[in-house]
C-alpha cells in the first residue's frame, strides 16, 4: 500500500531534549517536506527536500533540521525542543512528475513540549 | 488531529444537500490550486485540483471552480454525505512546487 509513515504518532517531552520524529514514503517519490499545524494558522512548511541531500527552509524553519541521505527517510530534527514546538506535525511527499504535483501526507504526530 | 476543529468556520450541512466550501486566496502570481480534506485524526488527503489556465474542473461528486478575477476558489460537493464530514483546506502553489500556501481551513458537519 503506498503510504508515508510518521513514528511516533504521539509524543510528550520536555524543555530541551533531543528528539526526532521520523517519517518514511514507500512511493518513490523526490519531493517530501514537513509541515505544522496549529489552530486558526492553517499548515506551515517547515522544511523540504527536492532530492536526496537537497533540503531548503520553508515558512517557519527556526528551531528543526532535517536530513535526507535517502530518497525515501525525511527525518524532522529538534534539537532543543521549546514548549511553542509543541504542534501536530505532518510529513508529505509528492512525485512532481507529469505535472502530478499531490501531496501524500502522513497520519501525523502530535508532539507536546512540557 | 483533534486540535484543528478550533477557531475554524463551520458549515453545517443536511445529508443530501449540496455543500459549498469556499477560499479566497491571496497571490495573484498562484497557478496551481488543491482541495484537501482532513478528517479527524488523519492526516490531509488529496480531494481534487485545478490550473489556472482552468475555471472549472469536476471530479467524482465534487466540483473545484476558480476565480481568478476575485481570486476565488470554491468546491462544491454534491449530495453531501456523513462521510464528508471533516476539515477542508484549500492551498495554492506558485513558482516552484516549494511554494504551497494552506488556507485555514472550513469545517464541513453533515447532519443525518
Amino acid at each position: 500500500e503506498a503510504q508515508v509513515t510518521q513514528n511516533p504518532r504521539y509524543l510528550i517531552t520536555v524543555t530541551g531534549k533531543k528528539l526526532t520524529v521520523t517519517c518514511s514514503q514507500n512511493m518513490n517519490h523526490e519531493y517530501m517536506s514537513w509541515y505544522r499545524q496549529d489552530p486558526g494558522l492553517g499548515l506551515r512548511q517547515i522544511y523540504y527536500s527536492m532530492n536526496v541531500e537537497v533540503t531548503d527552509k520553508g515558512d517557519v524553519p527556526e528551531g528543526y533540521k532535517v536530513s535526507r541521505k535517502e530518497k525515501r527517510n525525511f527525518p524532522l530534527i529538534l534539537e532543543s525542543p521549546s514548549p511553542n514546538q509543541t504542534s501536530l506535525y505532518f510529513c508529505a511527499s509528492s512525485d512532481l512528475s507529469g505535472g502530478n504535483e499531490k501531496l501524500f501526507f502522513g497520519s501525523g504526530t502530535q508532539l507536546s513540549v512540557l | 488531529g483533534e486540535s484543528v476543529g478550533l477557531h475554524l468556520p463551520t458549515l453545517s450541512v443536511q445529508e443530501g444537500d449540496n455543500s459549498i466550501i469556499n477560499c479566497a486566496y491571496s497571490n495573484s502570481a498562484s497557478d496551481y490550486f488543491i482541495w484537501y480534506k482532513q478528517e479527524s485524526g488523519k492526516g490531509p488527503q488529496f480531494i481534487i485540483d485545478i490550473r489556472s489556465n482552468m475555471d472549472k474542473r469536476q471530479g467524482q461528486r465534487v466540483t473545484v471552480l476558480l476565480n481568478k478575477t476575485v481570486k476565488h476558489l470554491s468546491l462544491q460537493i454534491a449530495a453531501t454525505q456523513p462521510g464528508d464530514s471533516a476539515v477542508y483546506f484549500c492551498a495554492e502553489k506558485s513558482g516552484g512546487y516549494q511554494k504551497v500556501t494552506f488556507g485555514t481551513g472550513t469545517k464541513l458537519q453533515v447532519i443525518p
